[in-house]
């Protein structure tokens, strides 16, 4: 157990609408970093948050949106989904100064229909 | 092309056999490297990271990083049934950001 922890486990939905994800940070940790999984993929970072701001930015769609809150929580909001969102989204989080030691949570199997 | 190659395998070996998971990049400013560790339906986890050339060890675990002919190994003695898995190498830059490149991940399975 990393201890960085998200919800939901699994999410079904249909095109054209709009979820959250939640990922919950390690404690002590600031970065929270959104990663999209897919089979012909791999693993694509999507975007960095410390501490509240956004530090860095990947491969994220324009539909996509997240923040991190002032209790370090972060969120992912996927929308206008299309079948070729459906993907594991994977959170990490990384100690303060130390972003190359990036912990990631158990993940979020999202499948749009 | 990719800037991180990895070869899918699956690659099978049997227990106890040295084991050699390869990648590839095109990116010479690439200076941070990472090797994770993924089983299924579960999150990478980290384990190992080099900076610049050279090899690190860390118990059965070897990483090895050559950066003039930009490829990167990770190498695993005495190989165990509970290291199947998706080895998974990542890189980046030294831009000041953490965004790392990911290869594709290496599927290994090591009989008994």
């Amino acid at each position: 157990d990393s201890g960085v922890t998200q919800t939901p486990k699994h999410l079904i939905t249909a095109t054209g609408q709009r979820v959250t994800l939640r990922c919950s940070p390690r404690s002590g940790d600031l970065s929270v970093y959104w990663y999209q999984q897919s089979l012909d993929q791999g693993l694509q970072f999507l975007i960095q948050y410390y501490n509240g701001e956004e530090r860095a930015k990947g491969n994220i769609l324009e539909r996509f949106s997240a923040q991190q809150f002032p209790d370090l929580h972060s969120e992912l909001n996927l929308s206008s989904l299309e079948l070729g969102d459906s993907a594991l989204y994977f959170c990490a989080s990384s100690p303060p100064r130390s972003g190359n030691e990036q912990f990631f949570g158990p993940g979020t199997r999202l499948t749009v229909l | 092309q990719k800037e991180v190659e990895q070869d899918p395998g699956p690659l099978s070996v049997p227990e106890g056999a040295i084991v050699s998971l390869n990648c590839t990049y095109s990116n010479s400013a690439f200076q941070y490297f990472m090797w994770y560790r993924q089983y299924s339906r579960k999150g990478p986890e980290l384990l190992m990271y080099t900076y610049s050339s050279g090899n690190k060890e860390d118990g059965r675990f070897t990483a090895q990083v050559d950066k003039s002919s930009k490829y990167i190994s990770l190498f695993i003695r005495d190989s165990q049934p509970s290291d199947s898995a998706t080895y998974l190498c990542a890189m980046r830059a030294t831009s000041g950001t953490y965004k790392y490149i990911f290869g594709t991940g290496t599927r290994l399975k090591v009989l008994a």
